[in-house]
């Protein structure tokens, strides 16, 4: 139990276009998700936290037009990267949270995102 | 403000070698504490956490931590390495980690030579 999937897993995209990362709870339902990014050889930094039905919270320094989050129901969120350039190529991780309790929070198997 | 050391970049260890991770954190409320494991392009595997109870926690693939309060530590172990463990390793530390972020150290990479 409790999946985390991330769609796609892979993703090239040329400069300037937009690009969906899907986000799903498999077998629970998440009222919290998290979307982290991680450079390379870097660590995992927060950006964004996203609780159903309700707008995303952004850490400070990450531009919430850019990075457009949605949750709209509890077992999905999806982060739209808008108008990418060569900079926002990243690993971009999601995470879930159990509707009731304490918990670990489950992690997605990450997307790799290049920008062209 | 919450952070998390890993002293270590890069740590080499021979095969069937022990083997410790440090971990310090700062948090001002009680920690949960997590360690996990990332290969090369993939996501993250928990290895184990502690919540609360026994210092020592006992994790996947014969891993240990000790909680150690008065240190602000939280080291990973382990007495045989194996050549499949060769990844990266991230401790993270968090609130009720189910509706808080969690903050991560920012990696050691370990090596396993023959």
């Amino acid at each position: 139990g409790a999946v985390v999937s991330q769609h796609p897993s892979r993703v090239i995209c040329k400069s300037g276009t937009s690009v969906k990362i899907e986000c799903r709870s498999l077998d629970f339902q998440a009222t919290t998700m998290f979307w982290y990014r991680q450079f390379p050889k870097q660590s995992l930094m927060l950006m964004a936290t996203s609780n159903e039905g309700s707008k995303a919270t952004y850490e400070q320094g990450v531009e919430k037009d850019k990075f457009l989050i949605n949750h709209a129901s509890l077992t999905l969120s999806t982060l739209t990267v808008t108008s990418a350039h060569p900079e926002d190529s990243s690993f971009y991780i999601c995470s879930a949270s159990w509707r009731r309790g304490r918990d670990e929070q489950f992690f997605g198997p990450g997307t790799r995102l290049t920008v062209l | 403000a919450q952070s998390v050391t890993q002293p270590d970049i890069h740590i080499t260890v021979s095969e069937g070698a022990s083997l410790e991770l440090r971990c310090n954190y700062s948090y001002g409320a009680t920690p949960y504490l997590f360690w996990y494991v990332q290969s090369p392009g993939q996501g993250l595997q928990l290895l184990l956490k502690y919540f609360s109870g026994d210092t020592l926690v006992q994790g996947i693939k014969g891993f240990e931590a000790e909680f150690k309060r008065s240190q602000s530590s939280f080291n990973l172990r382990k007495p045989s390495v194996h050549w499949s463990d060769a990844a990266e390793y991230f401790c993270a530390v968090g609130a009720n980690s189910g509706n808080t972020p969690l903050v991560f150290g920012k990696g050691t990479r370990l090596s396993v030579i023959a």
